[in-house]
């Protein structure tokens, strides 16, 4: 079965420390794609960074990156120098490509809470 | 400026009166898709659609129908909508591969009452 596994329902993080949101996935998919959003208070989806199944390197965007770690299924959200604005709700989600179906798989979310 | 665009916002309805909710993107994307968001239970497909004309359920397909005529359009109807429908609605766009992000419309916070 696809699935995305969040086990940090929340987390506090002090201000310009850095912290790392856990995200596991399971598919049987050869090649997919994994990606991270930020939800802030308002509402909104918020893309932050993609990494290919395919990709050696780990994915950067800013102080954004992904821990990929294949073997162990695993893709963590590293947010650098955290500032108050990263205050919100992220989900890592997954697009199998080899199924055909093209569907984003989500995780059920992590709040970060970004202490002054 | 590419985006999504959902309506409405924000909608109180009763039980049973039929609604829509409106998404529309300008990307010429192939790929749409509706989601809700509950609480703990973060976003859980309704229903996706591959291009014009092809649609097919994802995980929480009941209570809800769609129709994809034109590319850019993906409504979400409603046809007697239920208390346990009440959720957070997210209609998603995305061009086909899996290699690229989905665009989200603002979202529309339903309540059943």
């Amino acid at each position: 079965a696809q699935k995305i596994t969040q086990t940090q329902p929340g987390m506090f993080v002090q201000e310009k420390e850095a912290v790392t949101l856990d995200c596991t996935y399971d598919t049987s998919d050869q090649s997919y794609g994994l990606f991270w959003y930020k939800q802030p208070s308002s509402g909104e989806m918020i893309f932050l960074i993609y990494q290919g199944s395919y990709d050696e390197q780990n994915a950067t965007e800013g102080r954004y990156s992904l821990n990929f770690q294949k073997a162990r299924k695993s893709a963590n959200l590293v947010i650098s120098a955290s500032q108050l604005g990263d205050s919100a709700m992220y989900f890592c989600a997954m697009s199998p490509t080899t199924s055909g179906t093209y569907k984003y798989i989500f995780g059920t979310g992590t709040r970060l809470k970004v202490l002054a | 400026e590419a985006q999504v665009t959902q309506n409405p916002r924000y909608l109180i309805t009763v039980t049973g009166k039929k609604l829509t909710v409106t998404c529309s993107q300008n990307m010429n994307h192939e790929y749409m898709s509706w989601y809700r968001q509950d609480p703990g239970l973060g976003l859980r497909q309704i229903y996706y659609s591959m291009n014009v004309e092809v649609t097919d359920k994802g995980d929480v397909p009941e209570g809800y129908k769609v129709s994809r005529k034109e590319k850019r359009n993906f409504p979400l109807i409603l046809e007697s909508p239920s208390p346990n429908q009440t959720s957070l609605y997210f209609c998603a766009s995305s061009s086909y591969g899996g290699n690229t992000e989905a665009f989200f419309g603002q979202g529309t916070r339903l309540t059943v009452v």
